[in-house]
């Protein structure tokens, strides 16, 4: 079956300007992460959902990021104001959320660099 | 503290040999899970293998085996027979507390193995 997509593969924008990063989970999969992994902070949490609570975001760096999942499924990442220092690949994983290991499936990932 | 912490900053392996990536983790939780990915250079993160905190037994998948040792907090990855395709960044990572609730992962700064023909 399909994996997890993500879109754009890349994605090049000016500072200041919002960019909208999409992640299609493996289908029947409940939770889904966002992780950023950039050069001098290596891959790091940025937010989950599970099903239709309440999402962790406590990874995020900030207001300027946000993010949504809609019916369940497909999520979309939202930086506004872009700032140089956000230039990272953010991936997607998802899950099915009740297993004994719970493990995480990415995505290949969305490239942002911010000129 | 690094929860994760991988210290071999590049791995050489020659082709059909055998290799250990090193890992060790750091919590105080008593349910945990440990994994290993793998990123080659097309970018994915690609599941390798999983041991769980409680697991008594070394996990084994294909040509990947984990040798956990608990007391020592350690995890490392060993790659039999290695192939030319197996030259791409590895991680550790880390969920704890119990799988089901949130498991988001702590990543180690990974390694790079390039096998070598």
């Amino acid at each position: 079956g399909a994996g997890v997509s993500q879109s754009p593969s890349n994605k090049v924008t000016e500072k200041g300007k919002d960019v909208e990063l999409r992640c299609d989970p493996i289908s029947g999969h409940t939770a889904l992460y966002w992780y950023r992994q950039s050069l001098g902070q290596g891959l790091e949490f940025l937010i989950y959902f599970q099903g239709n609570s309440a999402p962790d975001k406590s990874g995020l760096p900030s207001d300027r990021f946000s993010a949504e999942r809609t019916g369940g499924s497909v999520s979309t990442l939202t930086i506004q104001r872009t700032q140089q220092e956000d230039s990272a690949v953010y991936l997607c994983a998802s899950t099915t959320g009740v297993t004994s290991k719970n493990i995480q499936y990415f995505g290949a990932g969305t490239r942002l660099s911010v000129l | 503290a690094q929860k994760i912490t991988q210290t071999q900053p590049g791995m050489f392996v020659q082709e059909k040999e055998a290799v250990t990536l090193d890992c060790t983790y750091d919590t105080s939780d008593q349910s945990y899970g440990l994994f290993w990915y793998k990123q080659p250079s097309s970018g994915e993160m690609i599941f390798l293998i999983y041991q769980g905190s409680y697991d008594e037994q070394n996990a084994t998948e294909g040509r990947y085996s984990l040798n956990f040792q608990k007391a020592r907090k350690s995890a490392n990855l060993v790659i039999s027979a290695s192939q030319l395709g197996d030259s791409a960044m590895y991680f550790c990572a880390m969920r704890e507390g119990r799988a089901g609730a949130n498991s988001k992962l702590t990543f180690g700064k990974g390694i790079t193995l390039s096998v070598r023909p």
